[in-house]
Parts: structure tokens; sequence; C-alpha cells
């Protein structure tokens, strides 16, 4: 059964840069998957299509501070100059066999 | 630019039925692939299903035997029935459009709409 595993929890410095990572499980390393963001008390906004190639497609709108990288069954969300709207829960969603899987979502504190 | 609006009632009661409709502006139903998903209070997002604007759907194994998602391409919405609902079920629901080709991904987002079980 395709898991996505993301940590809790991520804190980095008004700023700064932070590195999230989606890890898929076994077997399932070729997998695409999508970052989308969440905002405090707003709906989900997608923010990338990543591939495991490291290759990836924004949203429309979405800064260049937001970047994806790739490696093995790894996924990365970098996100750099850390600006204080960044604090928000960052969700990463695959699918596979005509199902949709989530993340447990990773909740980014900007210190 | 492509816009998504969840409505429905706010309250239902417990073995009752939720239902939610989606109204799509800005683009035809009829080019994408169509989905539902929740976020109870606090927690993280549940993938619920989907719809092609041709009628076939794919329903997440753990709420099958409950939803029905339906299109209805005149009116460029669709919809969610979840069945004998229960406190459980108390969350945010949201629909999105999926784009993709074999991988599929929520590219636009609805607000939300805050359903509530309760008696």
């Amino acid at each position: 059964q395709l898991v996505l595993t993301q940590s809790p929890s991520a804190s980095a410095s008004l700023g700064a840069s932070v590195k999230l990572t989606c890890t898929l499980s076994s077997g399932h390393s070729s997998y695409a998957i999508a970052w989308h963001q969440q905002q405090p008390e707003k709906g989900p906004r997608y923010l990338m299509k990543l591939n495991s190639d490291g290759s990836h497609n924004k949203g429309d709108g979405i800064p260049d501070r937001f970047s994806g990288s790739s490696s093995g069954a790894e996924r990365y969300l970098t996100i750099s100059s850390l600006q204080s709207e960044d604090e928000a829960d960052y969700y990463c969603q695959t699918w596979d066999t005509g199902l949709a899987v989530f993340g447990g979502g990773t909740k980014l504190t900007v210190l | 630019q492509v816009q998504l609006q969840e409505s429905g009632p706010g309250l239902v009661k417990p073995s009752e039925t939720l239902s939610l409709t989606c109204t799509v502006s800005g683009d035809s139903i009829s080019s994408y692939y169509w989905s539902w998903i929740r976020q109870p209070p606090g927690k993280g997002l549940e993938w619920i299903g989907y719809i092609y604007y041709s009628g076939s759907t794919n329903y997440n194994p753990s709420l099958k035997s409950r939803v029905t998602i339906s299109v209805d391409t005149s009116k460029n919405e669709f919809s969610l029935k979840l069945s004998s609902v229960t406190a459980a079920d108390t969350a945010v629901y949201y629909c999105a459009r999926l784009r993709g080709r074999y991988f599929y991904y929520m590219d636009v987002w609805g607000k939300g709409t805050t359903v509530t079980v309760s008696s």
C-alpha cells in the first residue's frame, strides 16, 4: 500500500531557507507527487507537481522562492527567503491506481 | 480564471445524508476530472473521490459504501452525497479540479465548507 510520510513539524527563521521532505513507501520511488500549502484558516493551494527526476511544474503565481527536488523515494520542497506568510501546513499528494493519497502534512513555523 | 464554490447545509443530523454541491466558474466542467476532499477539525486531508464529466467515478475505499458523486454538466456543477453520517464525518469539505494524465493532482481548490454532524 502506498504511503506518504512527512515530519509533523518544522521550523526556520525569517529570511532563512527550509527543506521539507515527503517520503514514498517502498516500491513507489518512481512516483510523482504534488505539494499543497494550507495557510491558517484557509483552503489548500496547489504549489507544484514534482517528478522523480526532480523536474517540477509550479502553479500560477507561485513565487520563485518555492522549488522542488527529488532523491530516490524522497521528494523535497525548499522554501528560500522565508516570509511570515509561509507559515502554513504543507501536504504532499500522489496518485495510485485511481486513488489519491495524501501525506499527513508538515506544520511549518517561521520564527 | 477557474473558481470553485462549495455549498450546502452546514449542519446535518446523525444517520442522515450529507449533500454538497460544487459550482465551477471560469471553465467548462466537461474538460477535467473533479474531486472531493475533506479535513476533520485539527487533522489532515482525506480524499473522498472523483468524477469525470462523463459520469465515471472512483471513491476512497474507506468511504465507498456511503459516497455518491454526480455531475450536472448543464449547470457546470458536481455534487457529493454521503449517507448515514456520524460525528466522525464532521469536517471542512473541499472540492477541487484534477489535472494530469496518468498522475492526477488538485490544481485548483475551493475555499471549503464546514459541515457539522450533530443532533
